[in-house]
């Protein structure tokens, strides 16, 4: 397997701009996590899903953040519009039955909203 | 809340060394800990996941501890390597929850 590949892997943008950040998880994974990483906060949780349903997006900062999952193989973080402290490196992982075990994680999107 | 630590933040050490990184964790009501390795401009790597029943994991040069009551986690490296030279964090599953608590992380540089 390929592992998780995240899409774009860079992308600058002027703010209020729509950015839409795109992943592919493991096949066979039940669990998909998106992750956001910067240098204050450190790598902070903003929403997972169990077989393609939302299960808890209380780490998305505000209602400018969206997420979906419309099959195993595809989900997709959109902000809109895109503010300066939304730049940071958004990171996709996937696991296997309990979400406990092991995550896998993709290579990031670095994202500058300039 | 759980919160966890990491300590130092970042460190420094000749080629050959044995090292230790340190964890802390507030709430001991966890599933496992594991420990990640995080290279620059790079997703995270798992490198060992210690599950509560357990107190050590080994990998190769790695070992982990965990002693869950007194809240800490240690990772050792034996006879650091230049390639060790990255970012370790450290991770806990809280009871009643599909999530992961990390830490802010140890950089780790290793020198010829």
């Amino acid at each position: 397997d390929a592992g998780v590949i995240q899409s774009p892997r860079h992308e600058v943008t002027e703010m209020g701009q729509e950015v839409t950040l795109r992943c592919k998880p493991i096949s066979g994974h039940d669990y998909l996590f998106w992750y956001r990483q910067t240098m204050m906060r450190g790598l902070e949780l903003l929403i997972y899903f169990n077989n393609n349903v939302p299960i808890d997006d209380s780490g998305m900062p505000e209602d400018r953040f969206s997420a979906k999952m419309p099959n195993a193989s595809f989900s997709t973080l959109k902000i809109q519009p895109s503010e300066p402290r939304d730049s940071a490196v958004y990171f996709c992982a996937s696991s296997q039955g309990l979400a406990w075990e092991t995550q896998y994680f993709g290579p990031g999107t670095r994202l500058l909203v300039l | 809340k759980q919160e966890v630590t990491q300590i130092p933040a970042a460190l420094s050490v000749p080629e050959g060394e044995n090292l230790v990184l340190n964890c802390s964790f507030t709430d001991s009501a966890i599933y496992n800990l594991q420990w990640f390795r995080q290279d620059p401009g790079k997703g995270l790597t798992s490198l060992l996941l210690i599950q509560s029943s357990q107190r050590e994991q080994t990998s190769g040069r790695l070992n982990a501890s965990l002693d869950k009551s007194s809240g800490r986690s240690t990772l050792y490296i034996a006879a650091s390597q230049p390639g060790d030279s990255a970012t370790y964090l450290c991770a806990v599953s809280p009871y009643n929850t599909d999530k992961l608590i990390f830490g802010t992380g140890t950089r780790l540089q290793v020198f010829p």
